[in-house]
């Protein structure tokens, strides 16, 4: 295995616009977490898988964004009407058992003009 | 709520050792971990400390004291190639929060 891949690698959109991300995980791996990064930041959680079932969102995270893992493997993260501030690398990560060893893919970069 | 406290940077000098320190205050968390994360790359696993104590993985130790709130990444024979970002993470929950980042120069 190849490690956690994320496609696309960069992203550059017009604000107002929808951008899909999607993730595949290490295939062993049944836990599977969205972060968002910004310069000079650690990366923030937005959200986590377990299989197929979303069992936390950030509170941070707007209606605007939603995730997916709909057979437990690949998850694909969405960004509706997209705005400036959502600029920002988005970060997969999957685990095999628990939280502590997180193995991140190399991330999707976004750029919202 | 959680929160963790790091030094933004650090500056050591090329085979030296250097200590990165993190404070956190959270509750009922499971560990400390710790990340490298290289300019425009991901972050990368380097340790976990589930229990107070020392671990050491090769160059790279990091201390946990849960009655301190308290931890540190000890890098040892620096080299150049350590020039990253370091980041300390408590587990809860079933997930990660990250302290924002040490970075660490080294000069030659």
């Amino acid at each position: 295995d190849t490690g956690v891949s994320q496609d696309p690698r960069h992203k550059i959109t017009k604000r107002g616009q929808n951008v899909t991300f999607r993730c595949d995980p290490i295939s062993e791996h049944n836990r599977l977490y969205w972060y968002r990064q910004t310069l000079g930041q650690g990366p923030e959680f937005l959200t986590y898988f377990q299989n197929e079932a979303q069992l936390e969102k950030s509170r941070l995270l707007s209606d605007r964004f939603s995730a997916e893992r709909p057979k437990g493997s690949f998850s694909t993260l969405e960004i509706q009407r997209t705005e400036q501030g959502d600029s920002a690398m988005y970060l997969c990560a999957s685990s095999p058992r628990s939280e502590e060893t997180q193995y991140f893919g190399p991330g999707t970069r976004l750029l919202v003009l | 709520g959680q929160s963790l406290e790091q030094p933004s940077e650090v500056t050591a000098v090329e085979g030296a050792i250097v200590q990165i320190n993190c404070t956190y205050q959270t509750s009922g968390f499971y560990g400390l971990s710790w990340y490298q994360q290289h300019d425009g790359g991901a972050p990368t696993f380097l340790s976990y400390n589930a229990l107070d104590g020392l671990e050491e993985t090769g160059r790279f130790s990091s201390f946990l004291s849960r009655s301190d709130s308290y931890g540190y990444l000890l890098l040892q024979e620096l080299q150049m190639k350590d020039s990253a970002s370091y980041f300390c993470a408590v587990g809860r929950d079933d997930k990660i929060i990250f302290g924002k980042g040490t970075r660490l120069h080294i000069l030659p």
